[in-house]
């Protein structure tokens, strides 16, 4: 099992540039969750998914946008990135209810400039 | 928005020694807590999810305690190695939205050989 990948590791955009990371898992989880990581923030929500086919926004949504259109995966997008953007962003899953934990993906460095 | 505080941000503790750390949250939201340890430049690795007053869990040297009623738990580490430095996440469940967390902005453990 690869458990929870991201793709792609390291990605640097100049500001308007837009993107699209991705996060896959192989553990049949129902739940999947974008995080960003910023010094002296942890760990934010950005937006997360109950299920294939269904999204829903966390603490941090705006300027992305996702979507689940395969149980497996989940795309987290920045249409027109920012400086603000500039992150590490963390995928997880889970299996449901919330209350059981959550795997990690190793982490995408995002720097905008 | 939920408040999740840990205390304190960081804390630096001598080989051998045993610490603890605090995570406090608002008792009348709460559903589960979840504690993660993160090495640096690794990804959050789930320690405990407790859901129960009165709750204790252990793993090995590293310890965790519920208090629902008054909103706290509090993460142990007895004798401490150089393998403990590391970030130590908790993270609550709020009884209004079961299916995601809200972290706390962590405990930085570093051990002094």
């Amino acid at each position: 099992n690869a458990g929870v990948t991201q793709t792609p590791k390291f990605r640097v955009l100049k500001t308007g540039q837009s993107m699209t990371l991705l996060c896959a898992q192989d553990m049949n989880h129902e739940y999947m969750y974008w995080y960003r990581q910023d010094p002296g923030m942890g760990l934010r929500l950005i937006h997360y998914s109950v299920g294939e086919g269904t999204t829903a926004k966390g603490e941090v949504p705006d300027g992305y946008n996702v979507s689940r259109l395969k149980k497996q995966n989940f795309l987290l997008g920045l249409e027109s990135a920012a400086p603000s953007q500039t992150s590490v962003y963390f995928c997880a899953s889970s299996y449901p209810p919330g209350g059981l934990e959550q795997y990690f993906g190793p982490g995408t460095r995002l720097t905008v400039t | 928005i939920l408040n999740v505080e840990q205390s304190p941000q960081s804390l630096h503790v001598q080989e051998g020694d045993s610490t603890n750390f605090t995570c406090s949250f608002p008792s009348s939201n709460f559903y589960a807590l979840h504690w993660y340890r993160w090495e640096t430049a690794k990804s959050p690795e789930a320690l405990f999810v407790m859901t129960l007053n009165g709750d204790e869990k252990k793993k090995g040297r590293i310890s965790a305690t519920l208090n629902t009623k008054e909103g706290y738990s509090y993460l142990y580490i007895k004798g401490s190695q150089p393998e403990d430095s590391a970030t130590y996440l908790c993270a609550l469940i709020s009884n209004f939205g079961n299916e995601k967390l809200t972290f706390g902005t962590g405990t930085r453990l570093t051990i002094i050989p």
